[in-house]
């Protein structure tokens, strides 16, 4: 078993909908990120948490670190969100030295 | 500020040759950390530079090697090529450690016939 697990792993909307994308995880975690990537390759980070919620724009980011789970979420999705959503966390016992990653969850916004 | 910039963005080498690759961090970041992703195996962590030290190592092979300057600049070296390290090669930069924000570059795609 993978120790981030990200579901769905392709997600398919129309424009507008609202966006979930969720991540758990199995080991202790000292921060999550979620990252986004485009075709081609860069990858951004959209968001770096280790509790609560956090938003910035369109993207709302939550976790609960009781339950090992986060949610990343998308209001009023455009086709330009079509990316690549991956969530990454950082193990103690790693020395936070690493990110352990999830398998990316494939998003496409159509018009 | 800059970001993170990651040279060549392509390259394409021959199986049994070495390959070099650069990642300059964002200004005042001290550490960089490298990452393979394939098609197969997703996104794995290859090894976190701090200050030239090396702090950290994936489960690769010793064929797979870096380093790291006194201005935090590094480079990844992979010798003795093979078919499979075809991948898109990342790098990170954080100010500390990823209890920091990370800031990624563009990447190196690299091909190995």
């Amino acid at each position: 078993k993978n120790e981030v697990e990200q579901s769905p792993q392709n997600l398919t909307a129309q424009e507008g909908e609202f966006i979930t994308i969720n991540c758990s995880y199995s080991v202790g975690i000292s921060a999550l990120h979620w990252l986004q990537q485009h075709p081609g390759g860069g990858i951004v980070s959209l968001f770096m948490l280790s509790s609560g919620k956090k938003k910035h724009g369109r993207l709302i980011a939550t976790i609960n670190i009781q339950e090992k789970h986060s949610s990343l979420h998308i209001t009023a999705s455009h086709p330009r969100d079509s990316a690549v959503y991956i969530c990454a966390v950082t193990n103690p016992g790693d020395s936070n030295y690493q990110l352990i990653w999830g398998a990316g969850t494939k998003l496409i916004i159509k018009p | 500020k800059a970001g993170v910039t990651q040279t060549p963005r392509y390259l394409i080498k021959t199986r049994g040759q070495q390959v070099t690759l650069s990642c300059s961090p964002i200004s005042g970041h001290r550490s960089v950390s490298w990452y393979q992703q394939t098609p197969g195996q997703g996104l794995q962590f290859l090894f976190e530079y701090f200050s030239e030290t090396q702090r950290n190592k994936g489960n690769f092979p010793g064929r797979f090697s870096g380093r790291q300057f006194s201005n935090s600049r590094s480079e990844m070296n992979v010798s003795t090529l093979e078919l499979g390290d075809s991948a898109l090669y990342l790098c990170a930069s954080s100010f500390l450690d990823m209890n920091t924000e990370a800031f990624f570059g563009q990447g190196t795609r690299l091909t190995v016939v």
